[in-house]
């Protein structure tokens, strides 16, 4: 069945730690999203791609950092410059109207 | 740049009550509009689509109408059930992003 994958569910990171959440999908779509979502909160956008090997920056870009090599991957990396970076991360995938999230991965930092 | 609000932030009702949330958004040029669940720790789930052309769209105990010129929406739960426990989650599609609301936390008890 075709879908967006993410991993790991659970993550945790020692503070000056680089860490990388993956996003794979098959659905063949040209866009990828990153979202963050803080308890309670709604969704602010990270990262964004519309399509392979071009990127921009969403609301809260700093101290993240992403790469579209492939169109089926986007994966994330949450830099030591991340401040404040545990939270609930959830990327999506759109193809027209349709969006599709992945189950979402937990980062704390110990 | 887009906001969107979302009333009430939380809301409990006894199981067989209608009720009816809110989003409001600040830029009427949009493509469409969606109402999203998510059941706790989990990623999202697209209950309805609105397009900006329409007016509302059904599904089950769930309409959802959109007044692009006013810049509201609402979502109408019909006959409340447990199984509604959720937040829900307000979002409208602009040029290139979809920017959310905070959510509103339902709890309906039996």
């Amino acid at each position: 069945d075709g879908g967006i994958t993410q991993s790991p569910k659970y993550l945790f990171r020692k503070e000056g730690q680089n860490v990388t959440l993956s996003c794979e999908q098959n659905l063949n779509h040209d866009a990828m999203y990153w979202y963050r979502q803080d308890p309670g909160q709604g969704l602010r956008l990270i990262y964004y791609s519309q399509i392979v090997n071009d990127f921009q920056k969403g609301d809260i870009a700093e101290g993240y950092s992403v790469s579209r090599e492939k169109k089926e991957s986007f994966p994330l990396t949450v830099t030591s410059a991340q401040k404040n970076p545990t939270a609930f991360y959830l990327c999506a995938s759109i193809a027209g109207n349709t969006i599709y999230f992945g189950e979402g991965s937990w980062l704390t930092v110990v | 740049k887009q906001e969107v609000t979302q009333i009430p932030a939380a809301l409990s009702v006894p199981e067989g009550e209608n009720l009816v949330l809110n989003c409001s958004f600040t830029d009427s040029a949009i493509y469409n509009l969606q109402w999203f669940r998510q059941d706790p720790g989990k990623g999202l789930t697209s209950l309805l689509l609105i397009q900006s052309s329409q007016r509302e769209q059904t599904s089950g105990r769930l309409n959802a109408s959109l007044d692009k010129s006013s810049g509201r929406s609402t979502l109408y739960i019909a006959a409340s059930q447990p199984g509604d426990s959720a937040t829900y989650l307000c979002a409208v599609m602009g040029y290139s992003t979809l920017t959310f609301g905070k959510g509103t936390m339902l709890l309906v008890s039996p």
